[in-house]
């Protein structure tokens, strides 16, 4: 079974300044996609990032960068400029292309500190 | 667009009581999830449906059950609530085909039982 690991429960970051958060994976398939989802207070979970594993380049949204590194099943998110509405839980997840469902990570509560 | 609608948005009930949350979904997924989030923590997975007519277990099922009757319906029933599954719970929809694989959720439902 697929399984997702964030390393981190919690982080901090002064504003402005630029943070990593850690995603760690186990899978035997070669095809997947990777996502960073964002929980701010509100509950909402708003899709922040997704990396398709057969694409060699790192996605990029504006601030939001990953590290997708295939061999080391490791997908880390990369927040730069740090902004106060940037405080929230980070969950990555996971989901392959057979019929498996979408798997999380327990999350990384981030705060951003004025 | 409606997304992920899910109800009720709160619901108190007491130990013994049963329930159904309702989840529907106007872009026609093939995918639905219900997991549940205890307090600080990460998403659990409850159950899934990959087509109408087809669910399965997810990591955490004791408890509940589902049905799919169509594509766009996933109902989750609590039989015999008990404190335990104080939560929130929410649902959620995806495509899962290799153009669209981004999980929609809805705003989820917050139930306590006392």
């Amino acid at each position: 079974a697929q399984t997702v690991t964030q390393s981190q429960p919690e982080m901090s970051v002064q504003e402005a300044e630029t943070v990593t958060l850690s995603c760690t994976y186990d899978t035997s398939e070669n095809n997947y996609y990777l996502f960073w989802y964002k929980q701010p207070p509100s509950r909402q979970m708003i899709l922040v990032i997704r990396q398709e594993a057969y694409k060699q380049q790192n996605a990029t949204e504006n601030r939001f960068s990953v590290n997708f590194q295939k061999a080391a099943k490791s997908f880390s998110l990369k927040i730069s400029d740090s902004q106060l509405g940037d405080t929230a839980m980070y969950f990555c997840a996971f989901v392959d292309s057979g019929n498996t469902p979408l798997v999380f990570g327990k999350g990384t509560r981030l705060s951003v500190i004025a | 667009n409606a997304g992920v609608t899910q109800t009720p948005k709160f619901r108190i009930l007491k130990i013994g009581q049963s329930m159904t949350l309702q989840c529907a979904q106007d872009m026609n997924h093939n995918y639905m999830y219900w997991y549940r989030q205890d307090p600080g923590m990460g998403l659990k997975l409850i159950y899934y449906s990959v087509g109408a007519g087809i669910t399965d277990k997810g990591e955490v099922p004791n408890g509940y059950n589902v049905s799919r009757s169509t594509t766009e319906d996933f109902p989750l029933r609590l039989e015999l609530a008990a404190p335990s599954q104080t939560s929130v719970y929410f649902c959620a929809s995806s495509a899962q085909d290799s153009l669209n694989t981004e999980a929609f959720f809805g705003q989820g439902t917050r139930l306590t039982v006392v």
